[in-house]
């Protein structure tokens, strides 16, 4: 079965600062990744996903994140983190080979000091 | 276009009572899925639906039921609620082939007392 370890409860950094939010997955076959957004008491927004081809990632509000598939990991990196990024982050994984689930990680808190 | 769209926003329940939570989608997806959120746990998949008239059971499925009559809608029942059952459920829904995105609802708060 699928799953996602996301090791940090919370992160914070000063704005400006580069921002990376890190993710690990677990799966038995080629990996679908997707980083999701979610605002205070909003549902979840998506933001990007590794489907297949080049590693580097690019999505909404300057986002983007790195496959790299000898590590199982999709971090998820901004280069000048603004204090409108605050907010909580869940990365997820689905198995290529037909599953229908989406596993997801427990969720990173996202704290930019102003 | 909508998206999806969940009624209803907040909810409060005795213990025992029985409610039915709407997700409705407007973007013709085939799959849907219904999960609950609880803090530090992530999100957690209740049920799910691969097309009308189907279900299927995710990982915390006891303690609630589904349908799925309409290809829009997924209904998700509480028959006699638990304060356990406290927590914010979601329901999203996406496109047949895995590659694609799946999109979620804003959300419904439910209190059990």
């Amino acid at each position: 079965a699928q799953s996602v370890a996301q090791p940090e409860d919370q992160v914070n950094v000063a704005e400006g600062n580069p921002l990376t939010v890190k993710c690990t997955y677990s799966v038995s076959g080629n990996p679908y990744l997707f980083w999701y957004v979610q605002y205070p008491n909003r549902g979840l927004q998506f933001l990007l996903k590794y489907i297949t081809g080049d590693n580097l990632v690019k999505g909404s509000y300057g986002f983007e994140a790195e496959f790299n598939k000898s590590q199982t990991s999709f971090h998820l990196k901004k280069p000048s983190a603004l204090v409108s990024d605050s907010a909580l982050y869940f990365c997820a994984v689905r198995d290529m080979n037909g599953n229908n689930r989406l596993a997801f990680g427990k969720g990173n808190q996202v704290v930019v000091i102003p | 276009n909508a998206g999806v769209t969940q009624t209803p926003k907040f909810r409060v329940l005795k213990t025992g009572q029985s409610m039915t939570l709407l997700c409705a989608q407007d973007m013709n997806h085939e799959y849907m899925y219904w999960y609950r959120q609880d803090p530090g746990m992530g999100l957690r998949l209740i049920h799910y639906s691969v097309g009308e008239g189907t279900t299927a059971k995710g990982e915390v499925p006891d303690g609630y039921n589904v349908s799925r009559l309409k290809k829009q809608n997924f209904l998700l029942g509480l028959e006699s609620a638990a304060p356990s059952q406290t927590s914010v459920y979601f329901c999203a829904s996406r496109k047949t082939a895995g590659r694609e995105t799946q999109y979620f609802g804003p959300g419904t708060r439910l209190l059990v007392l």
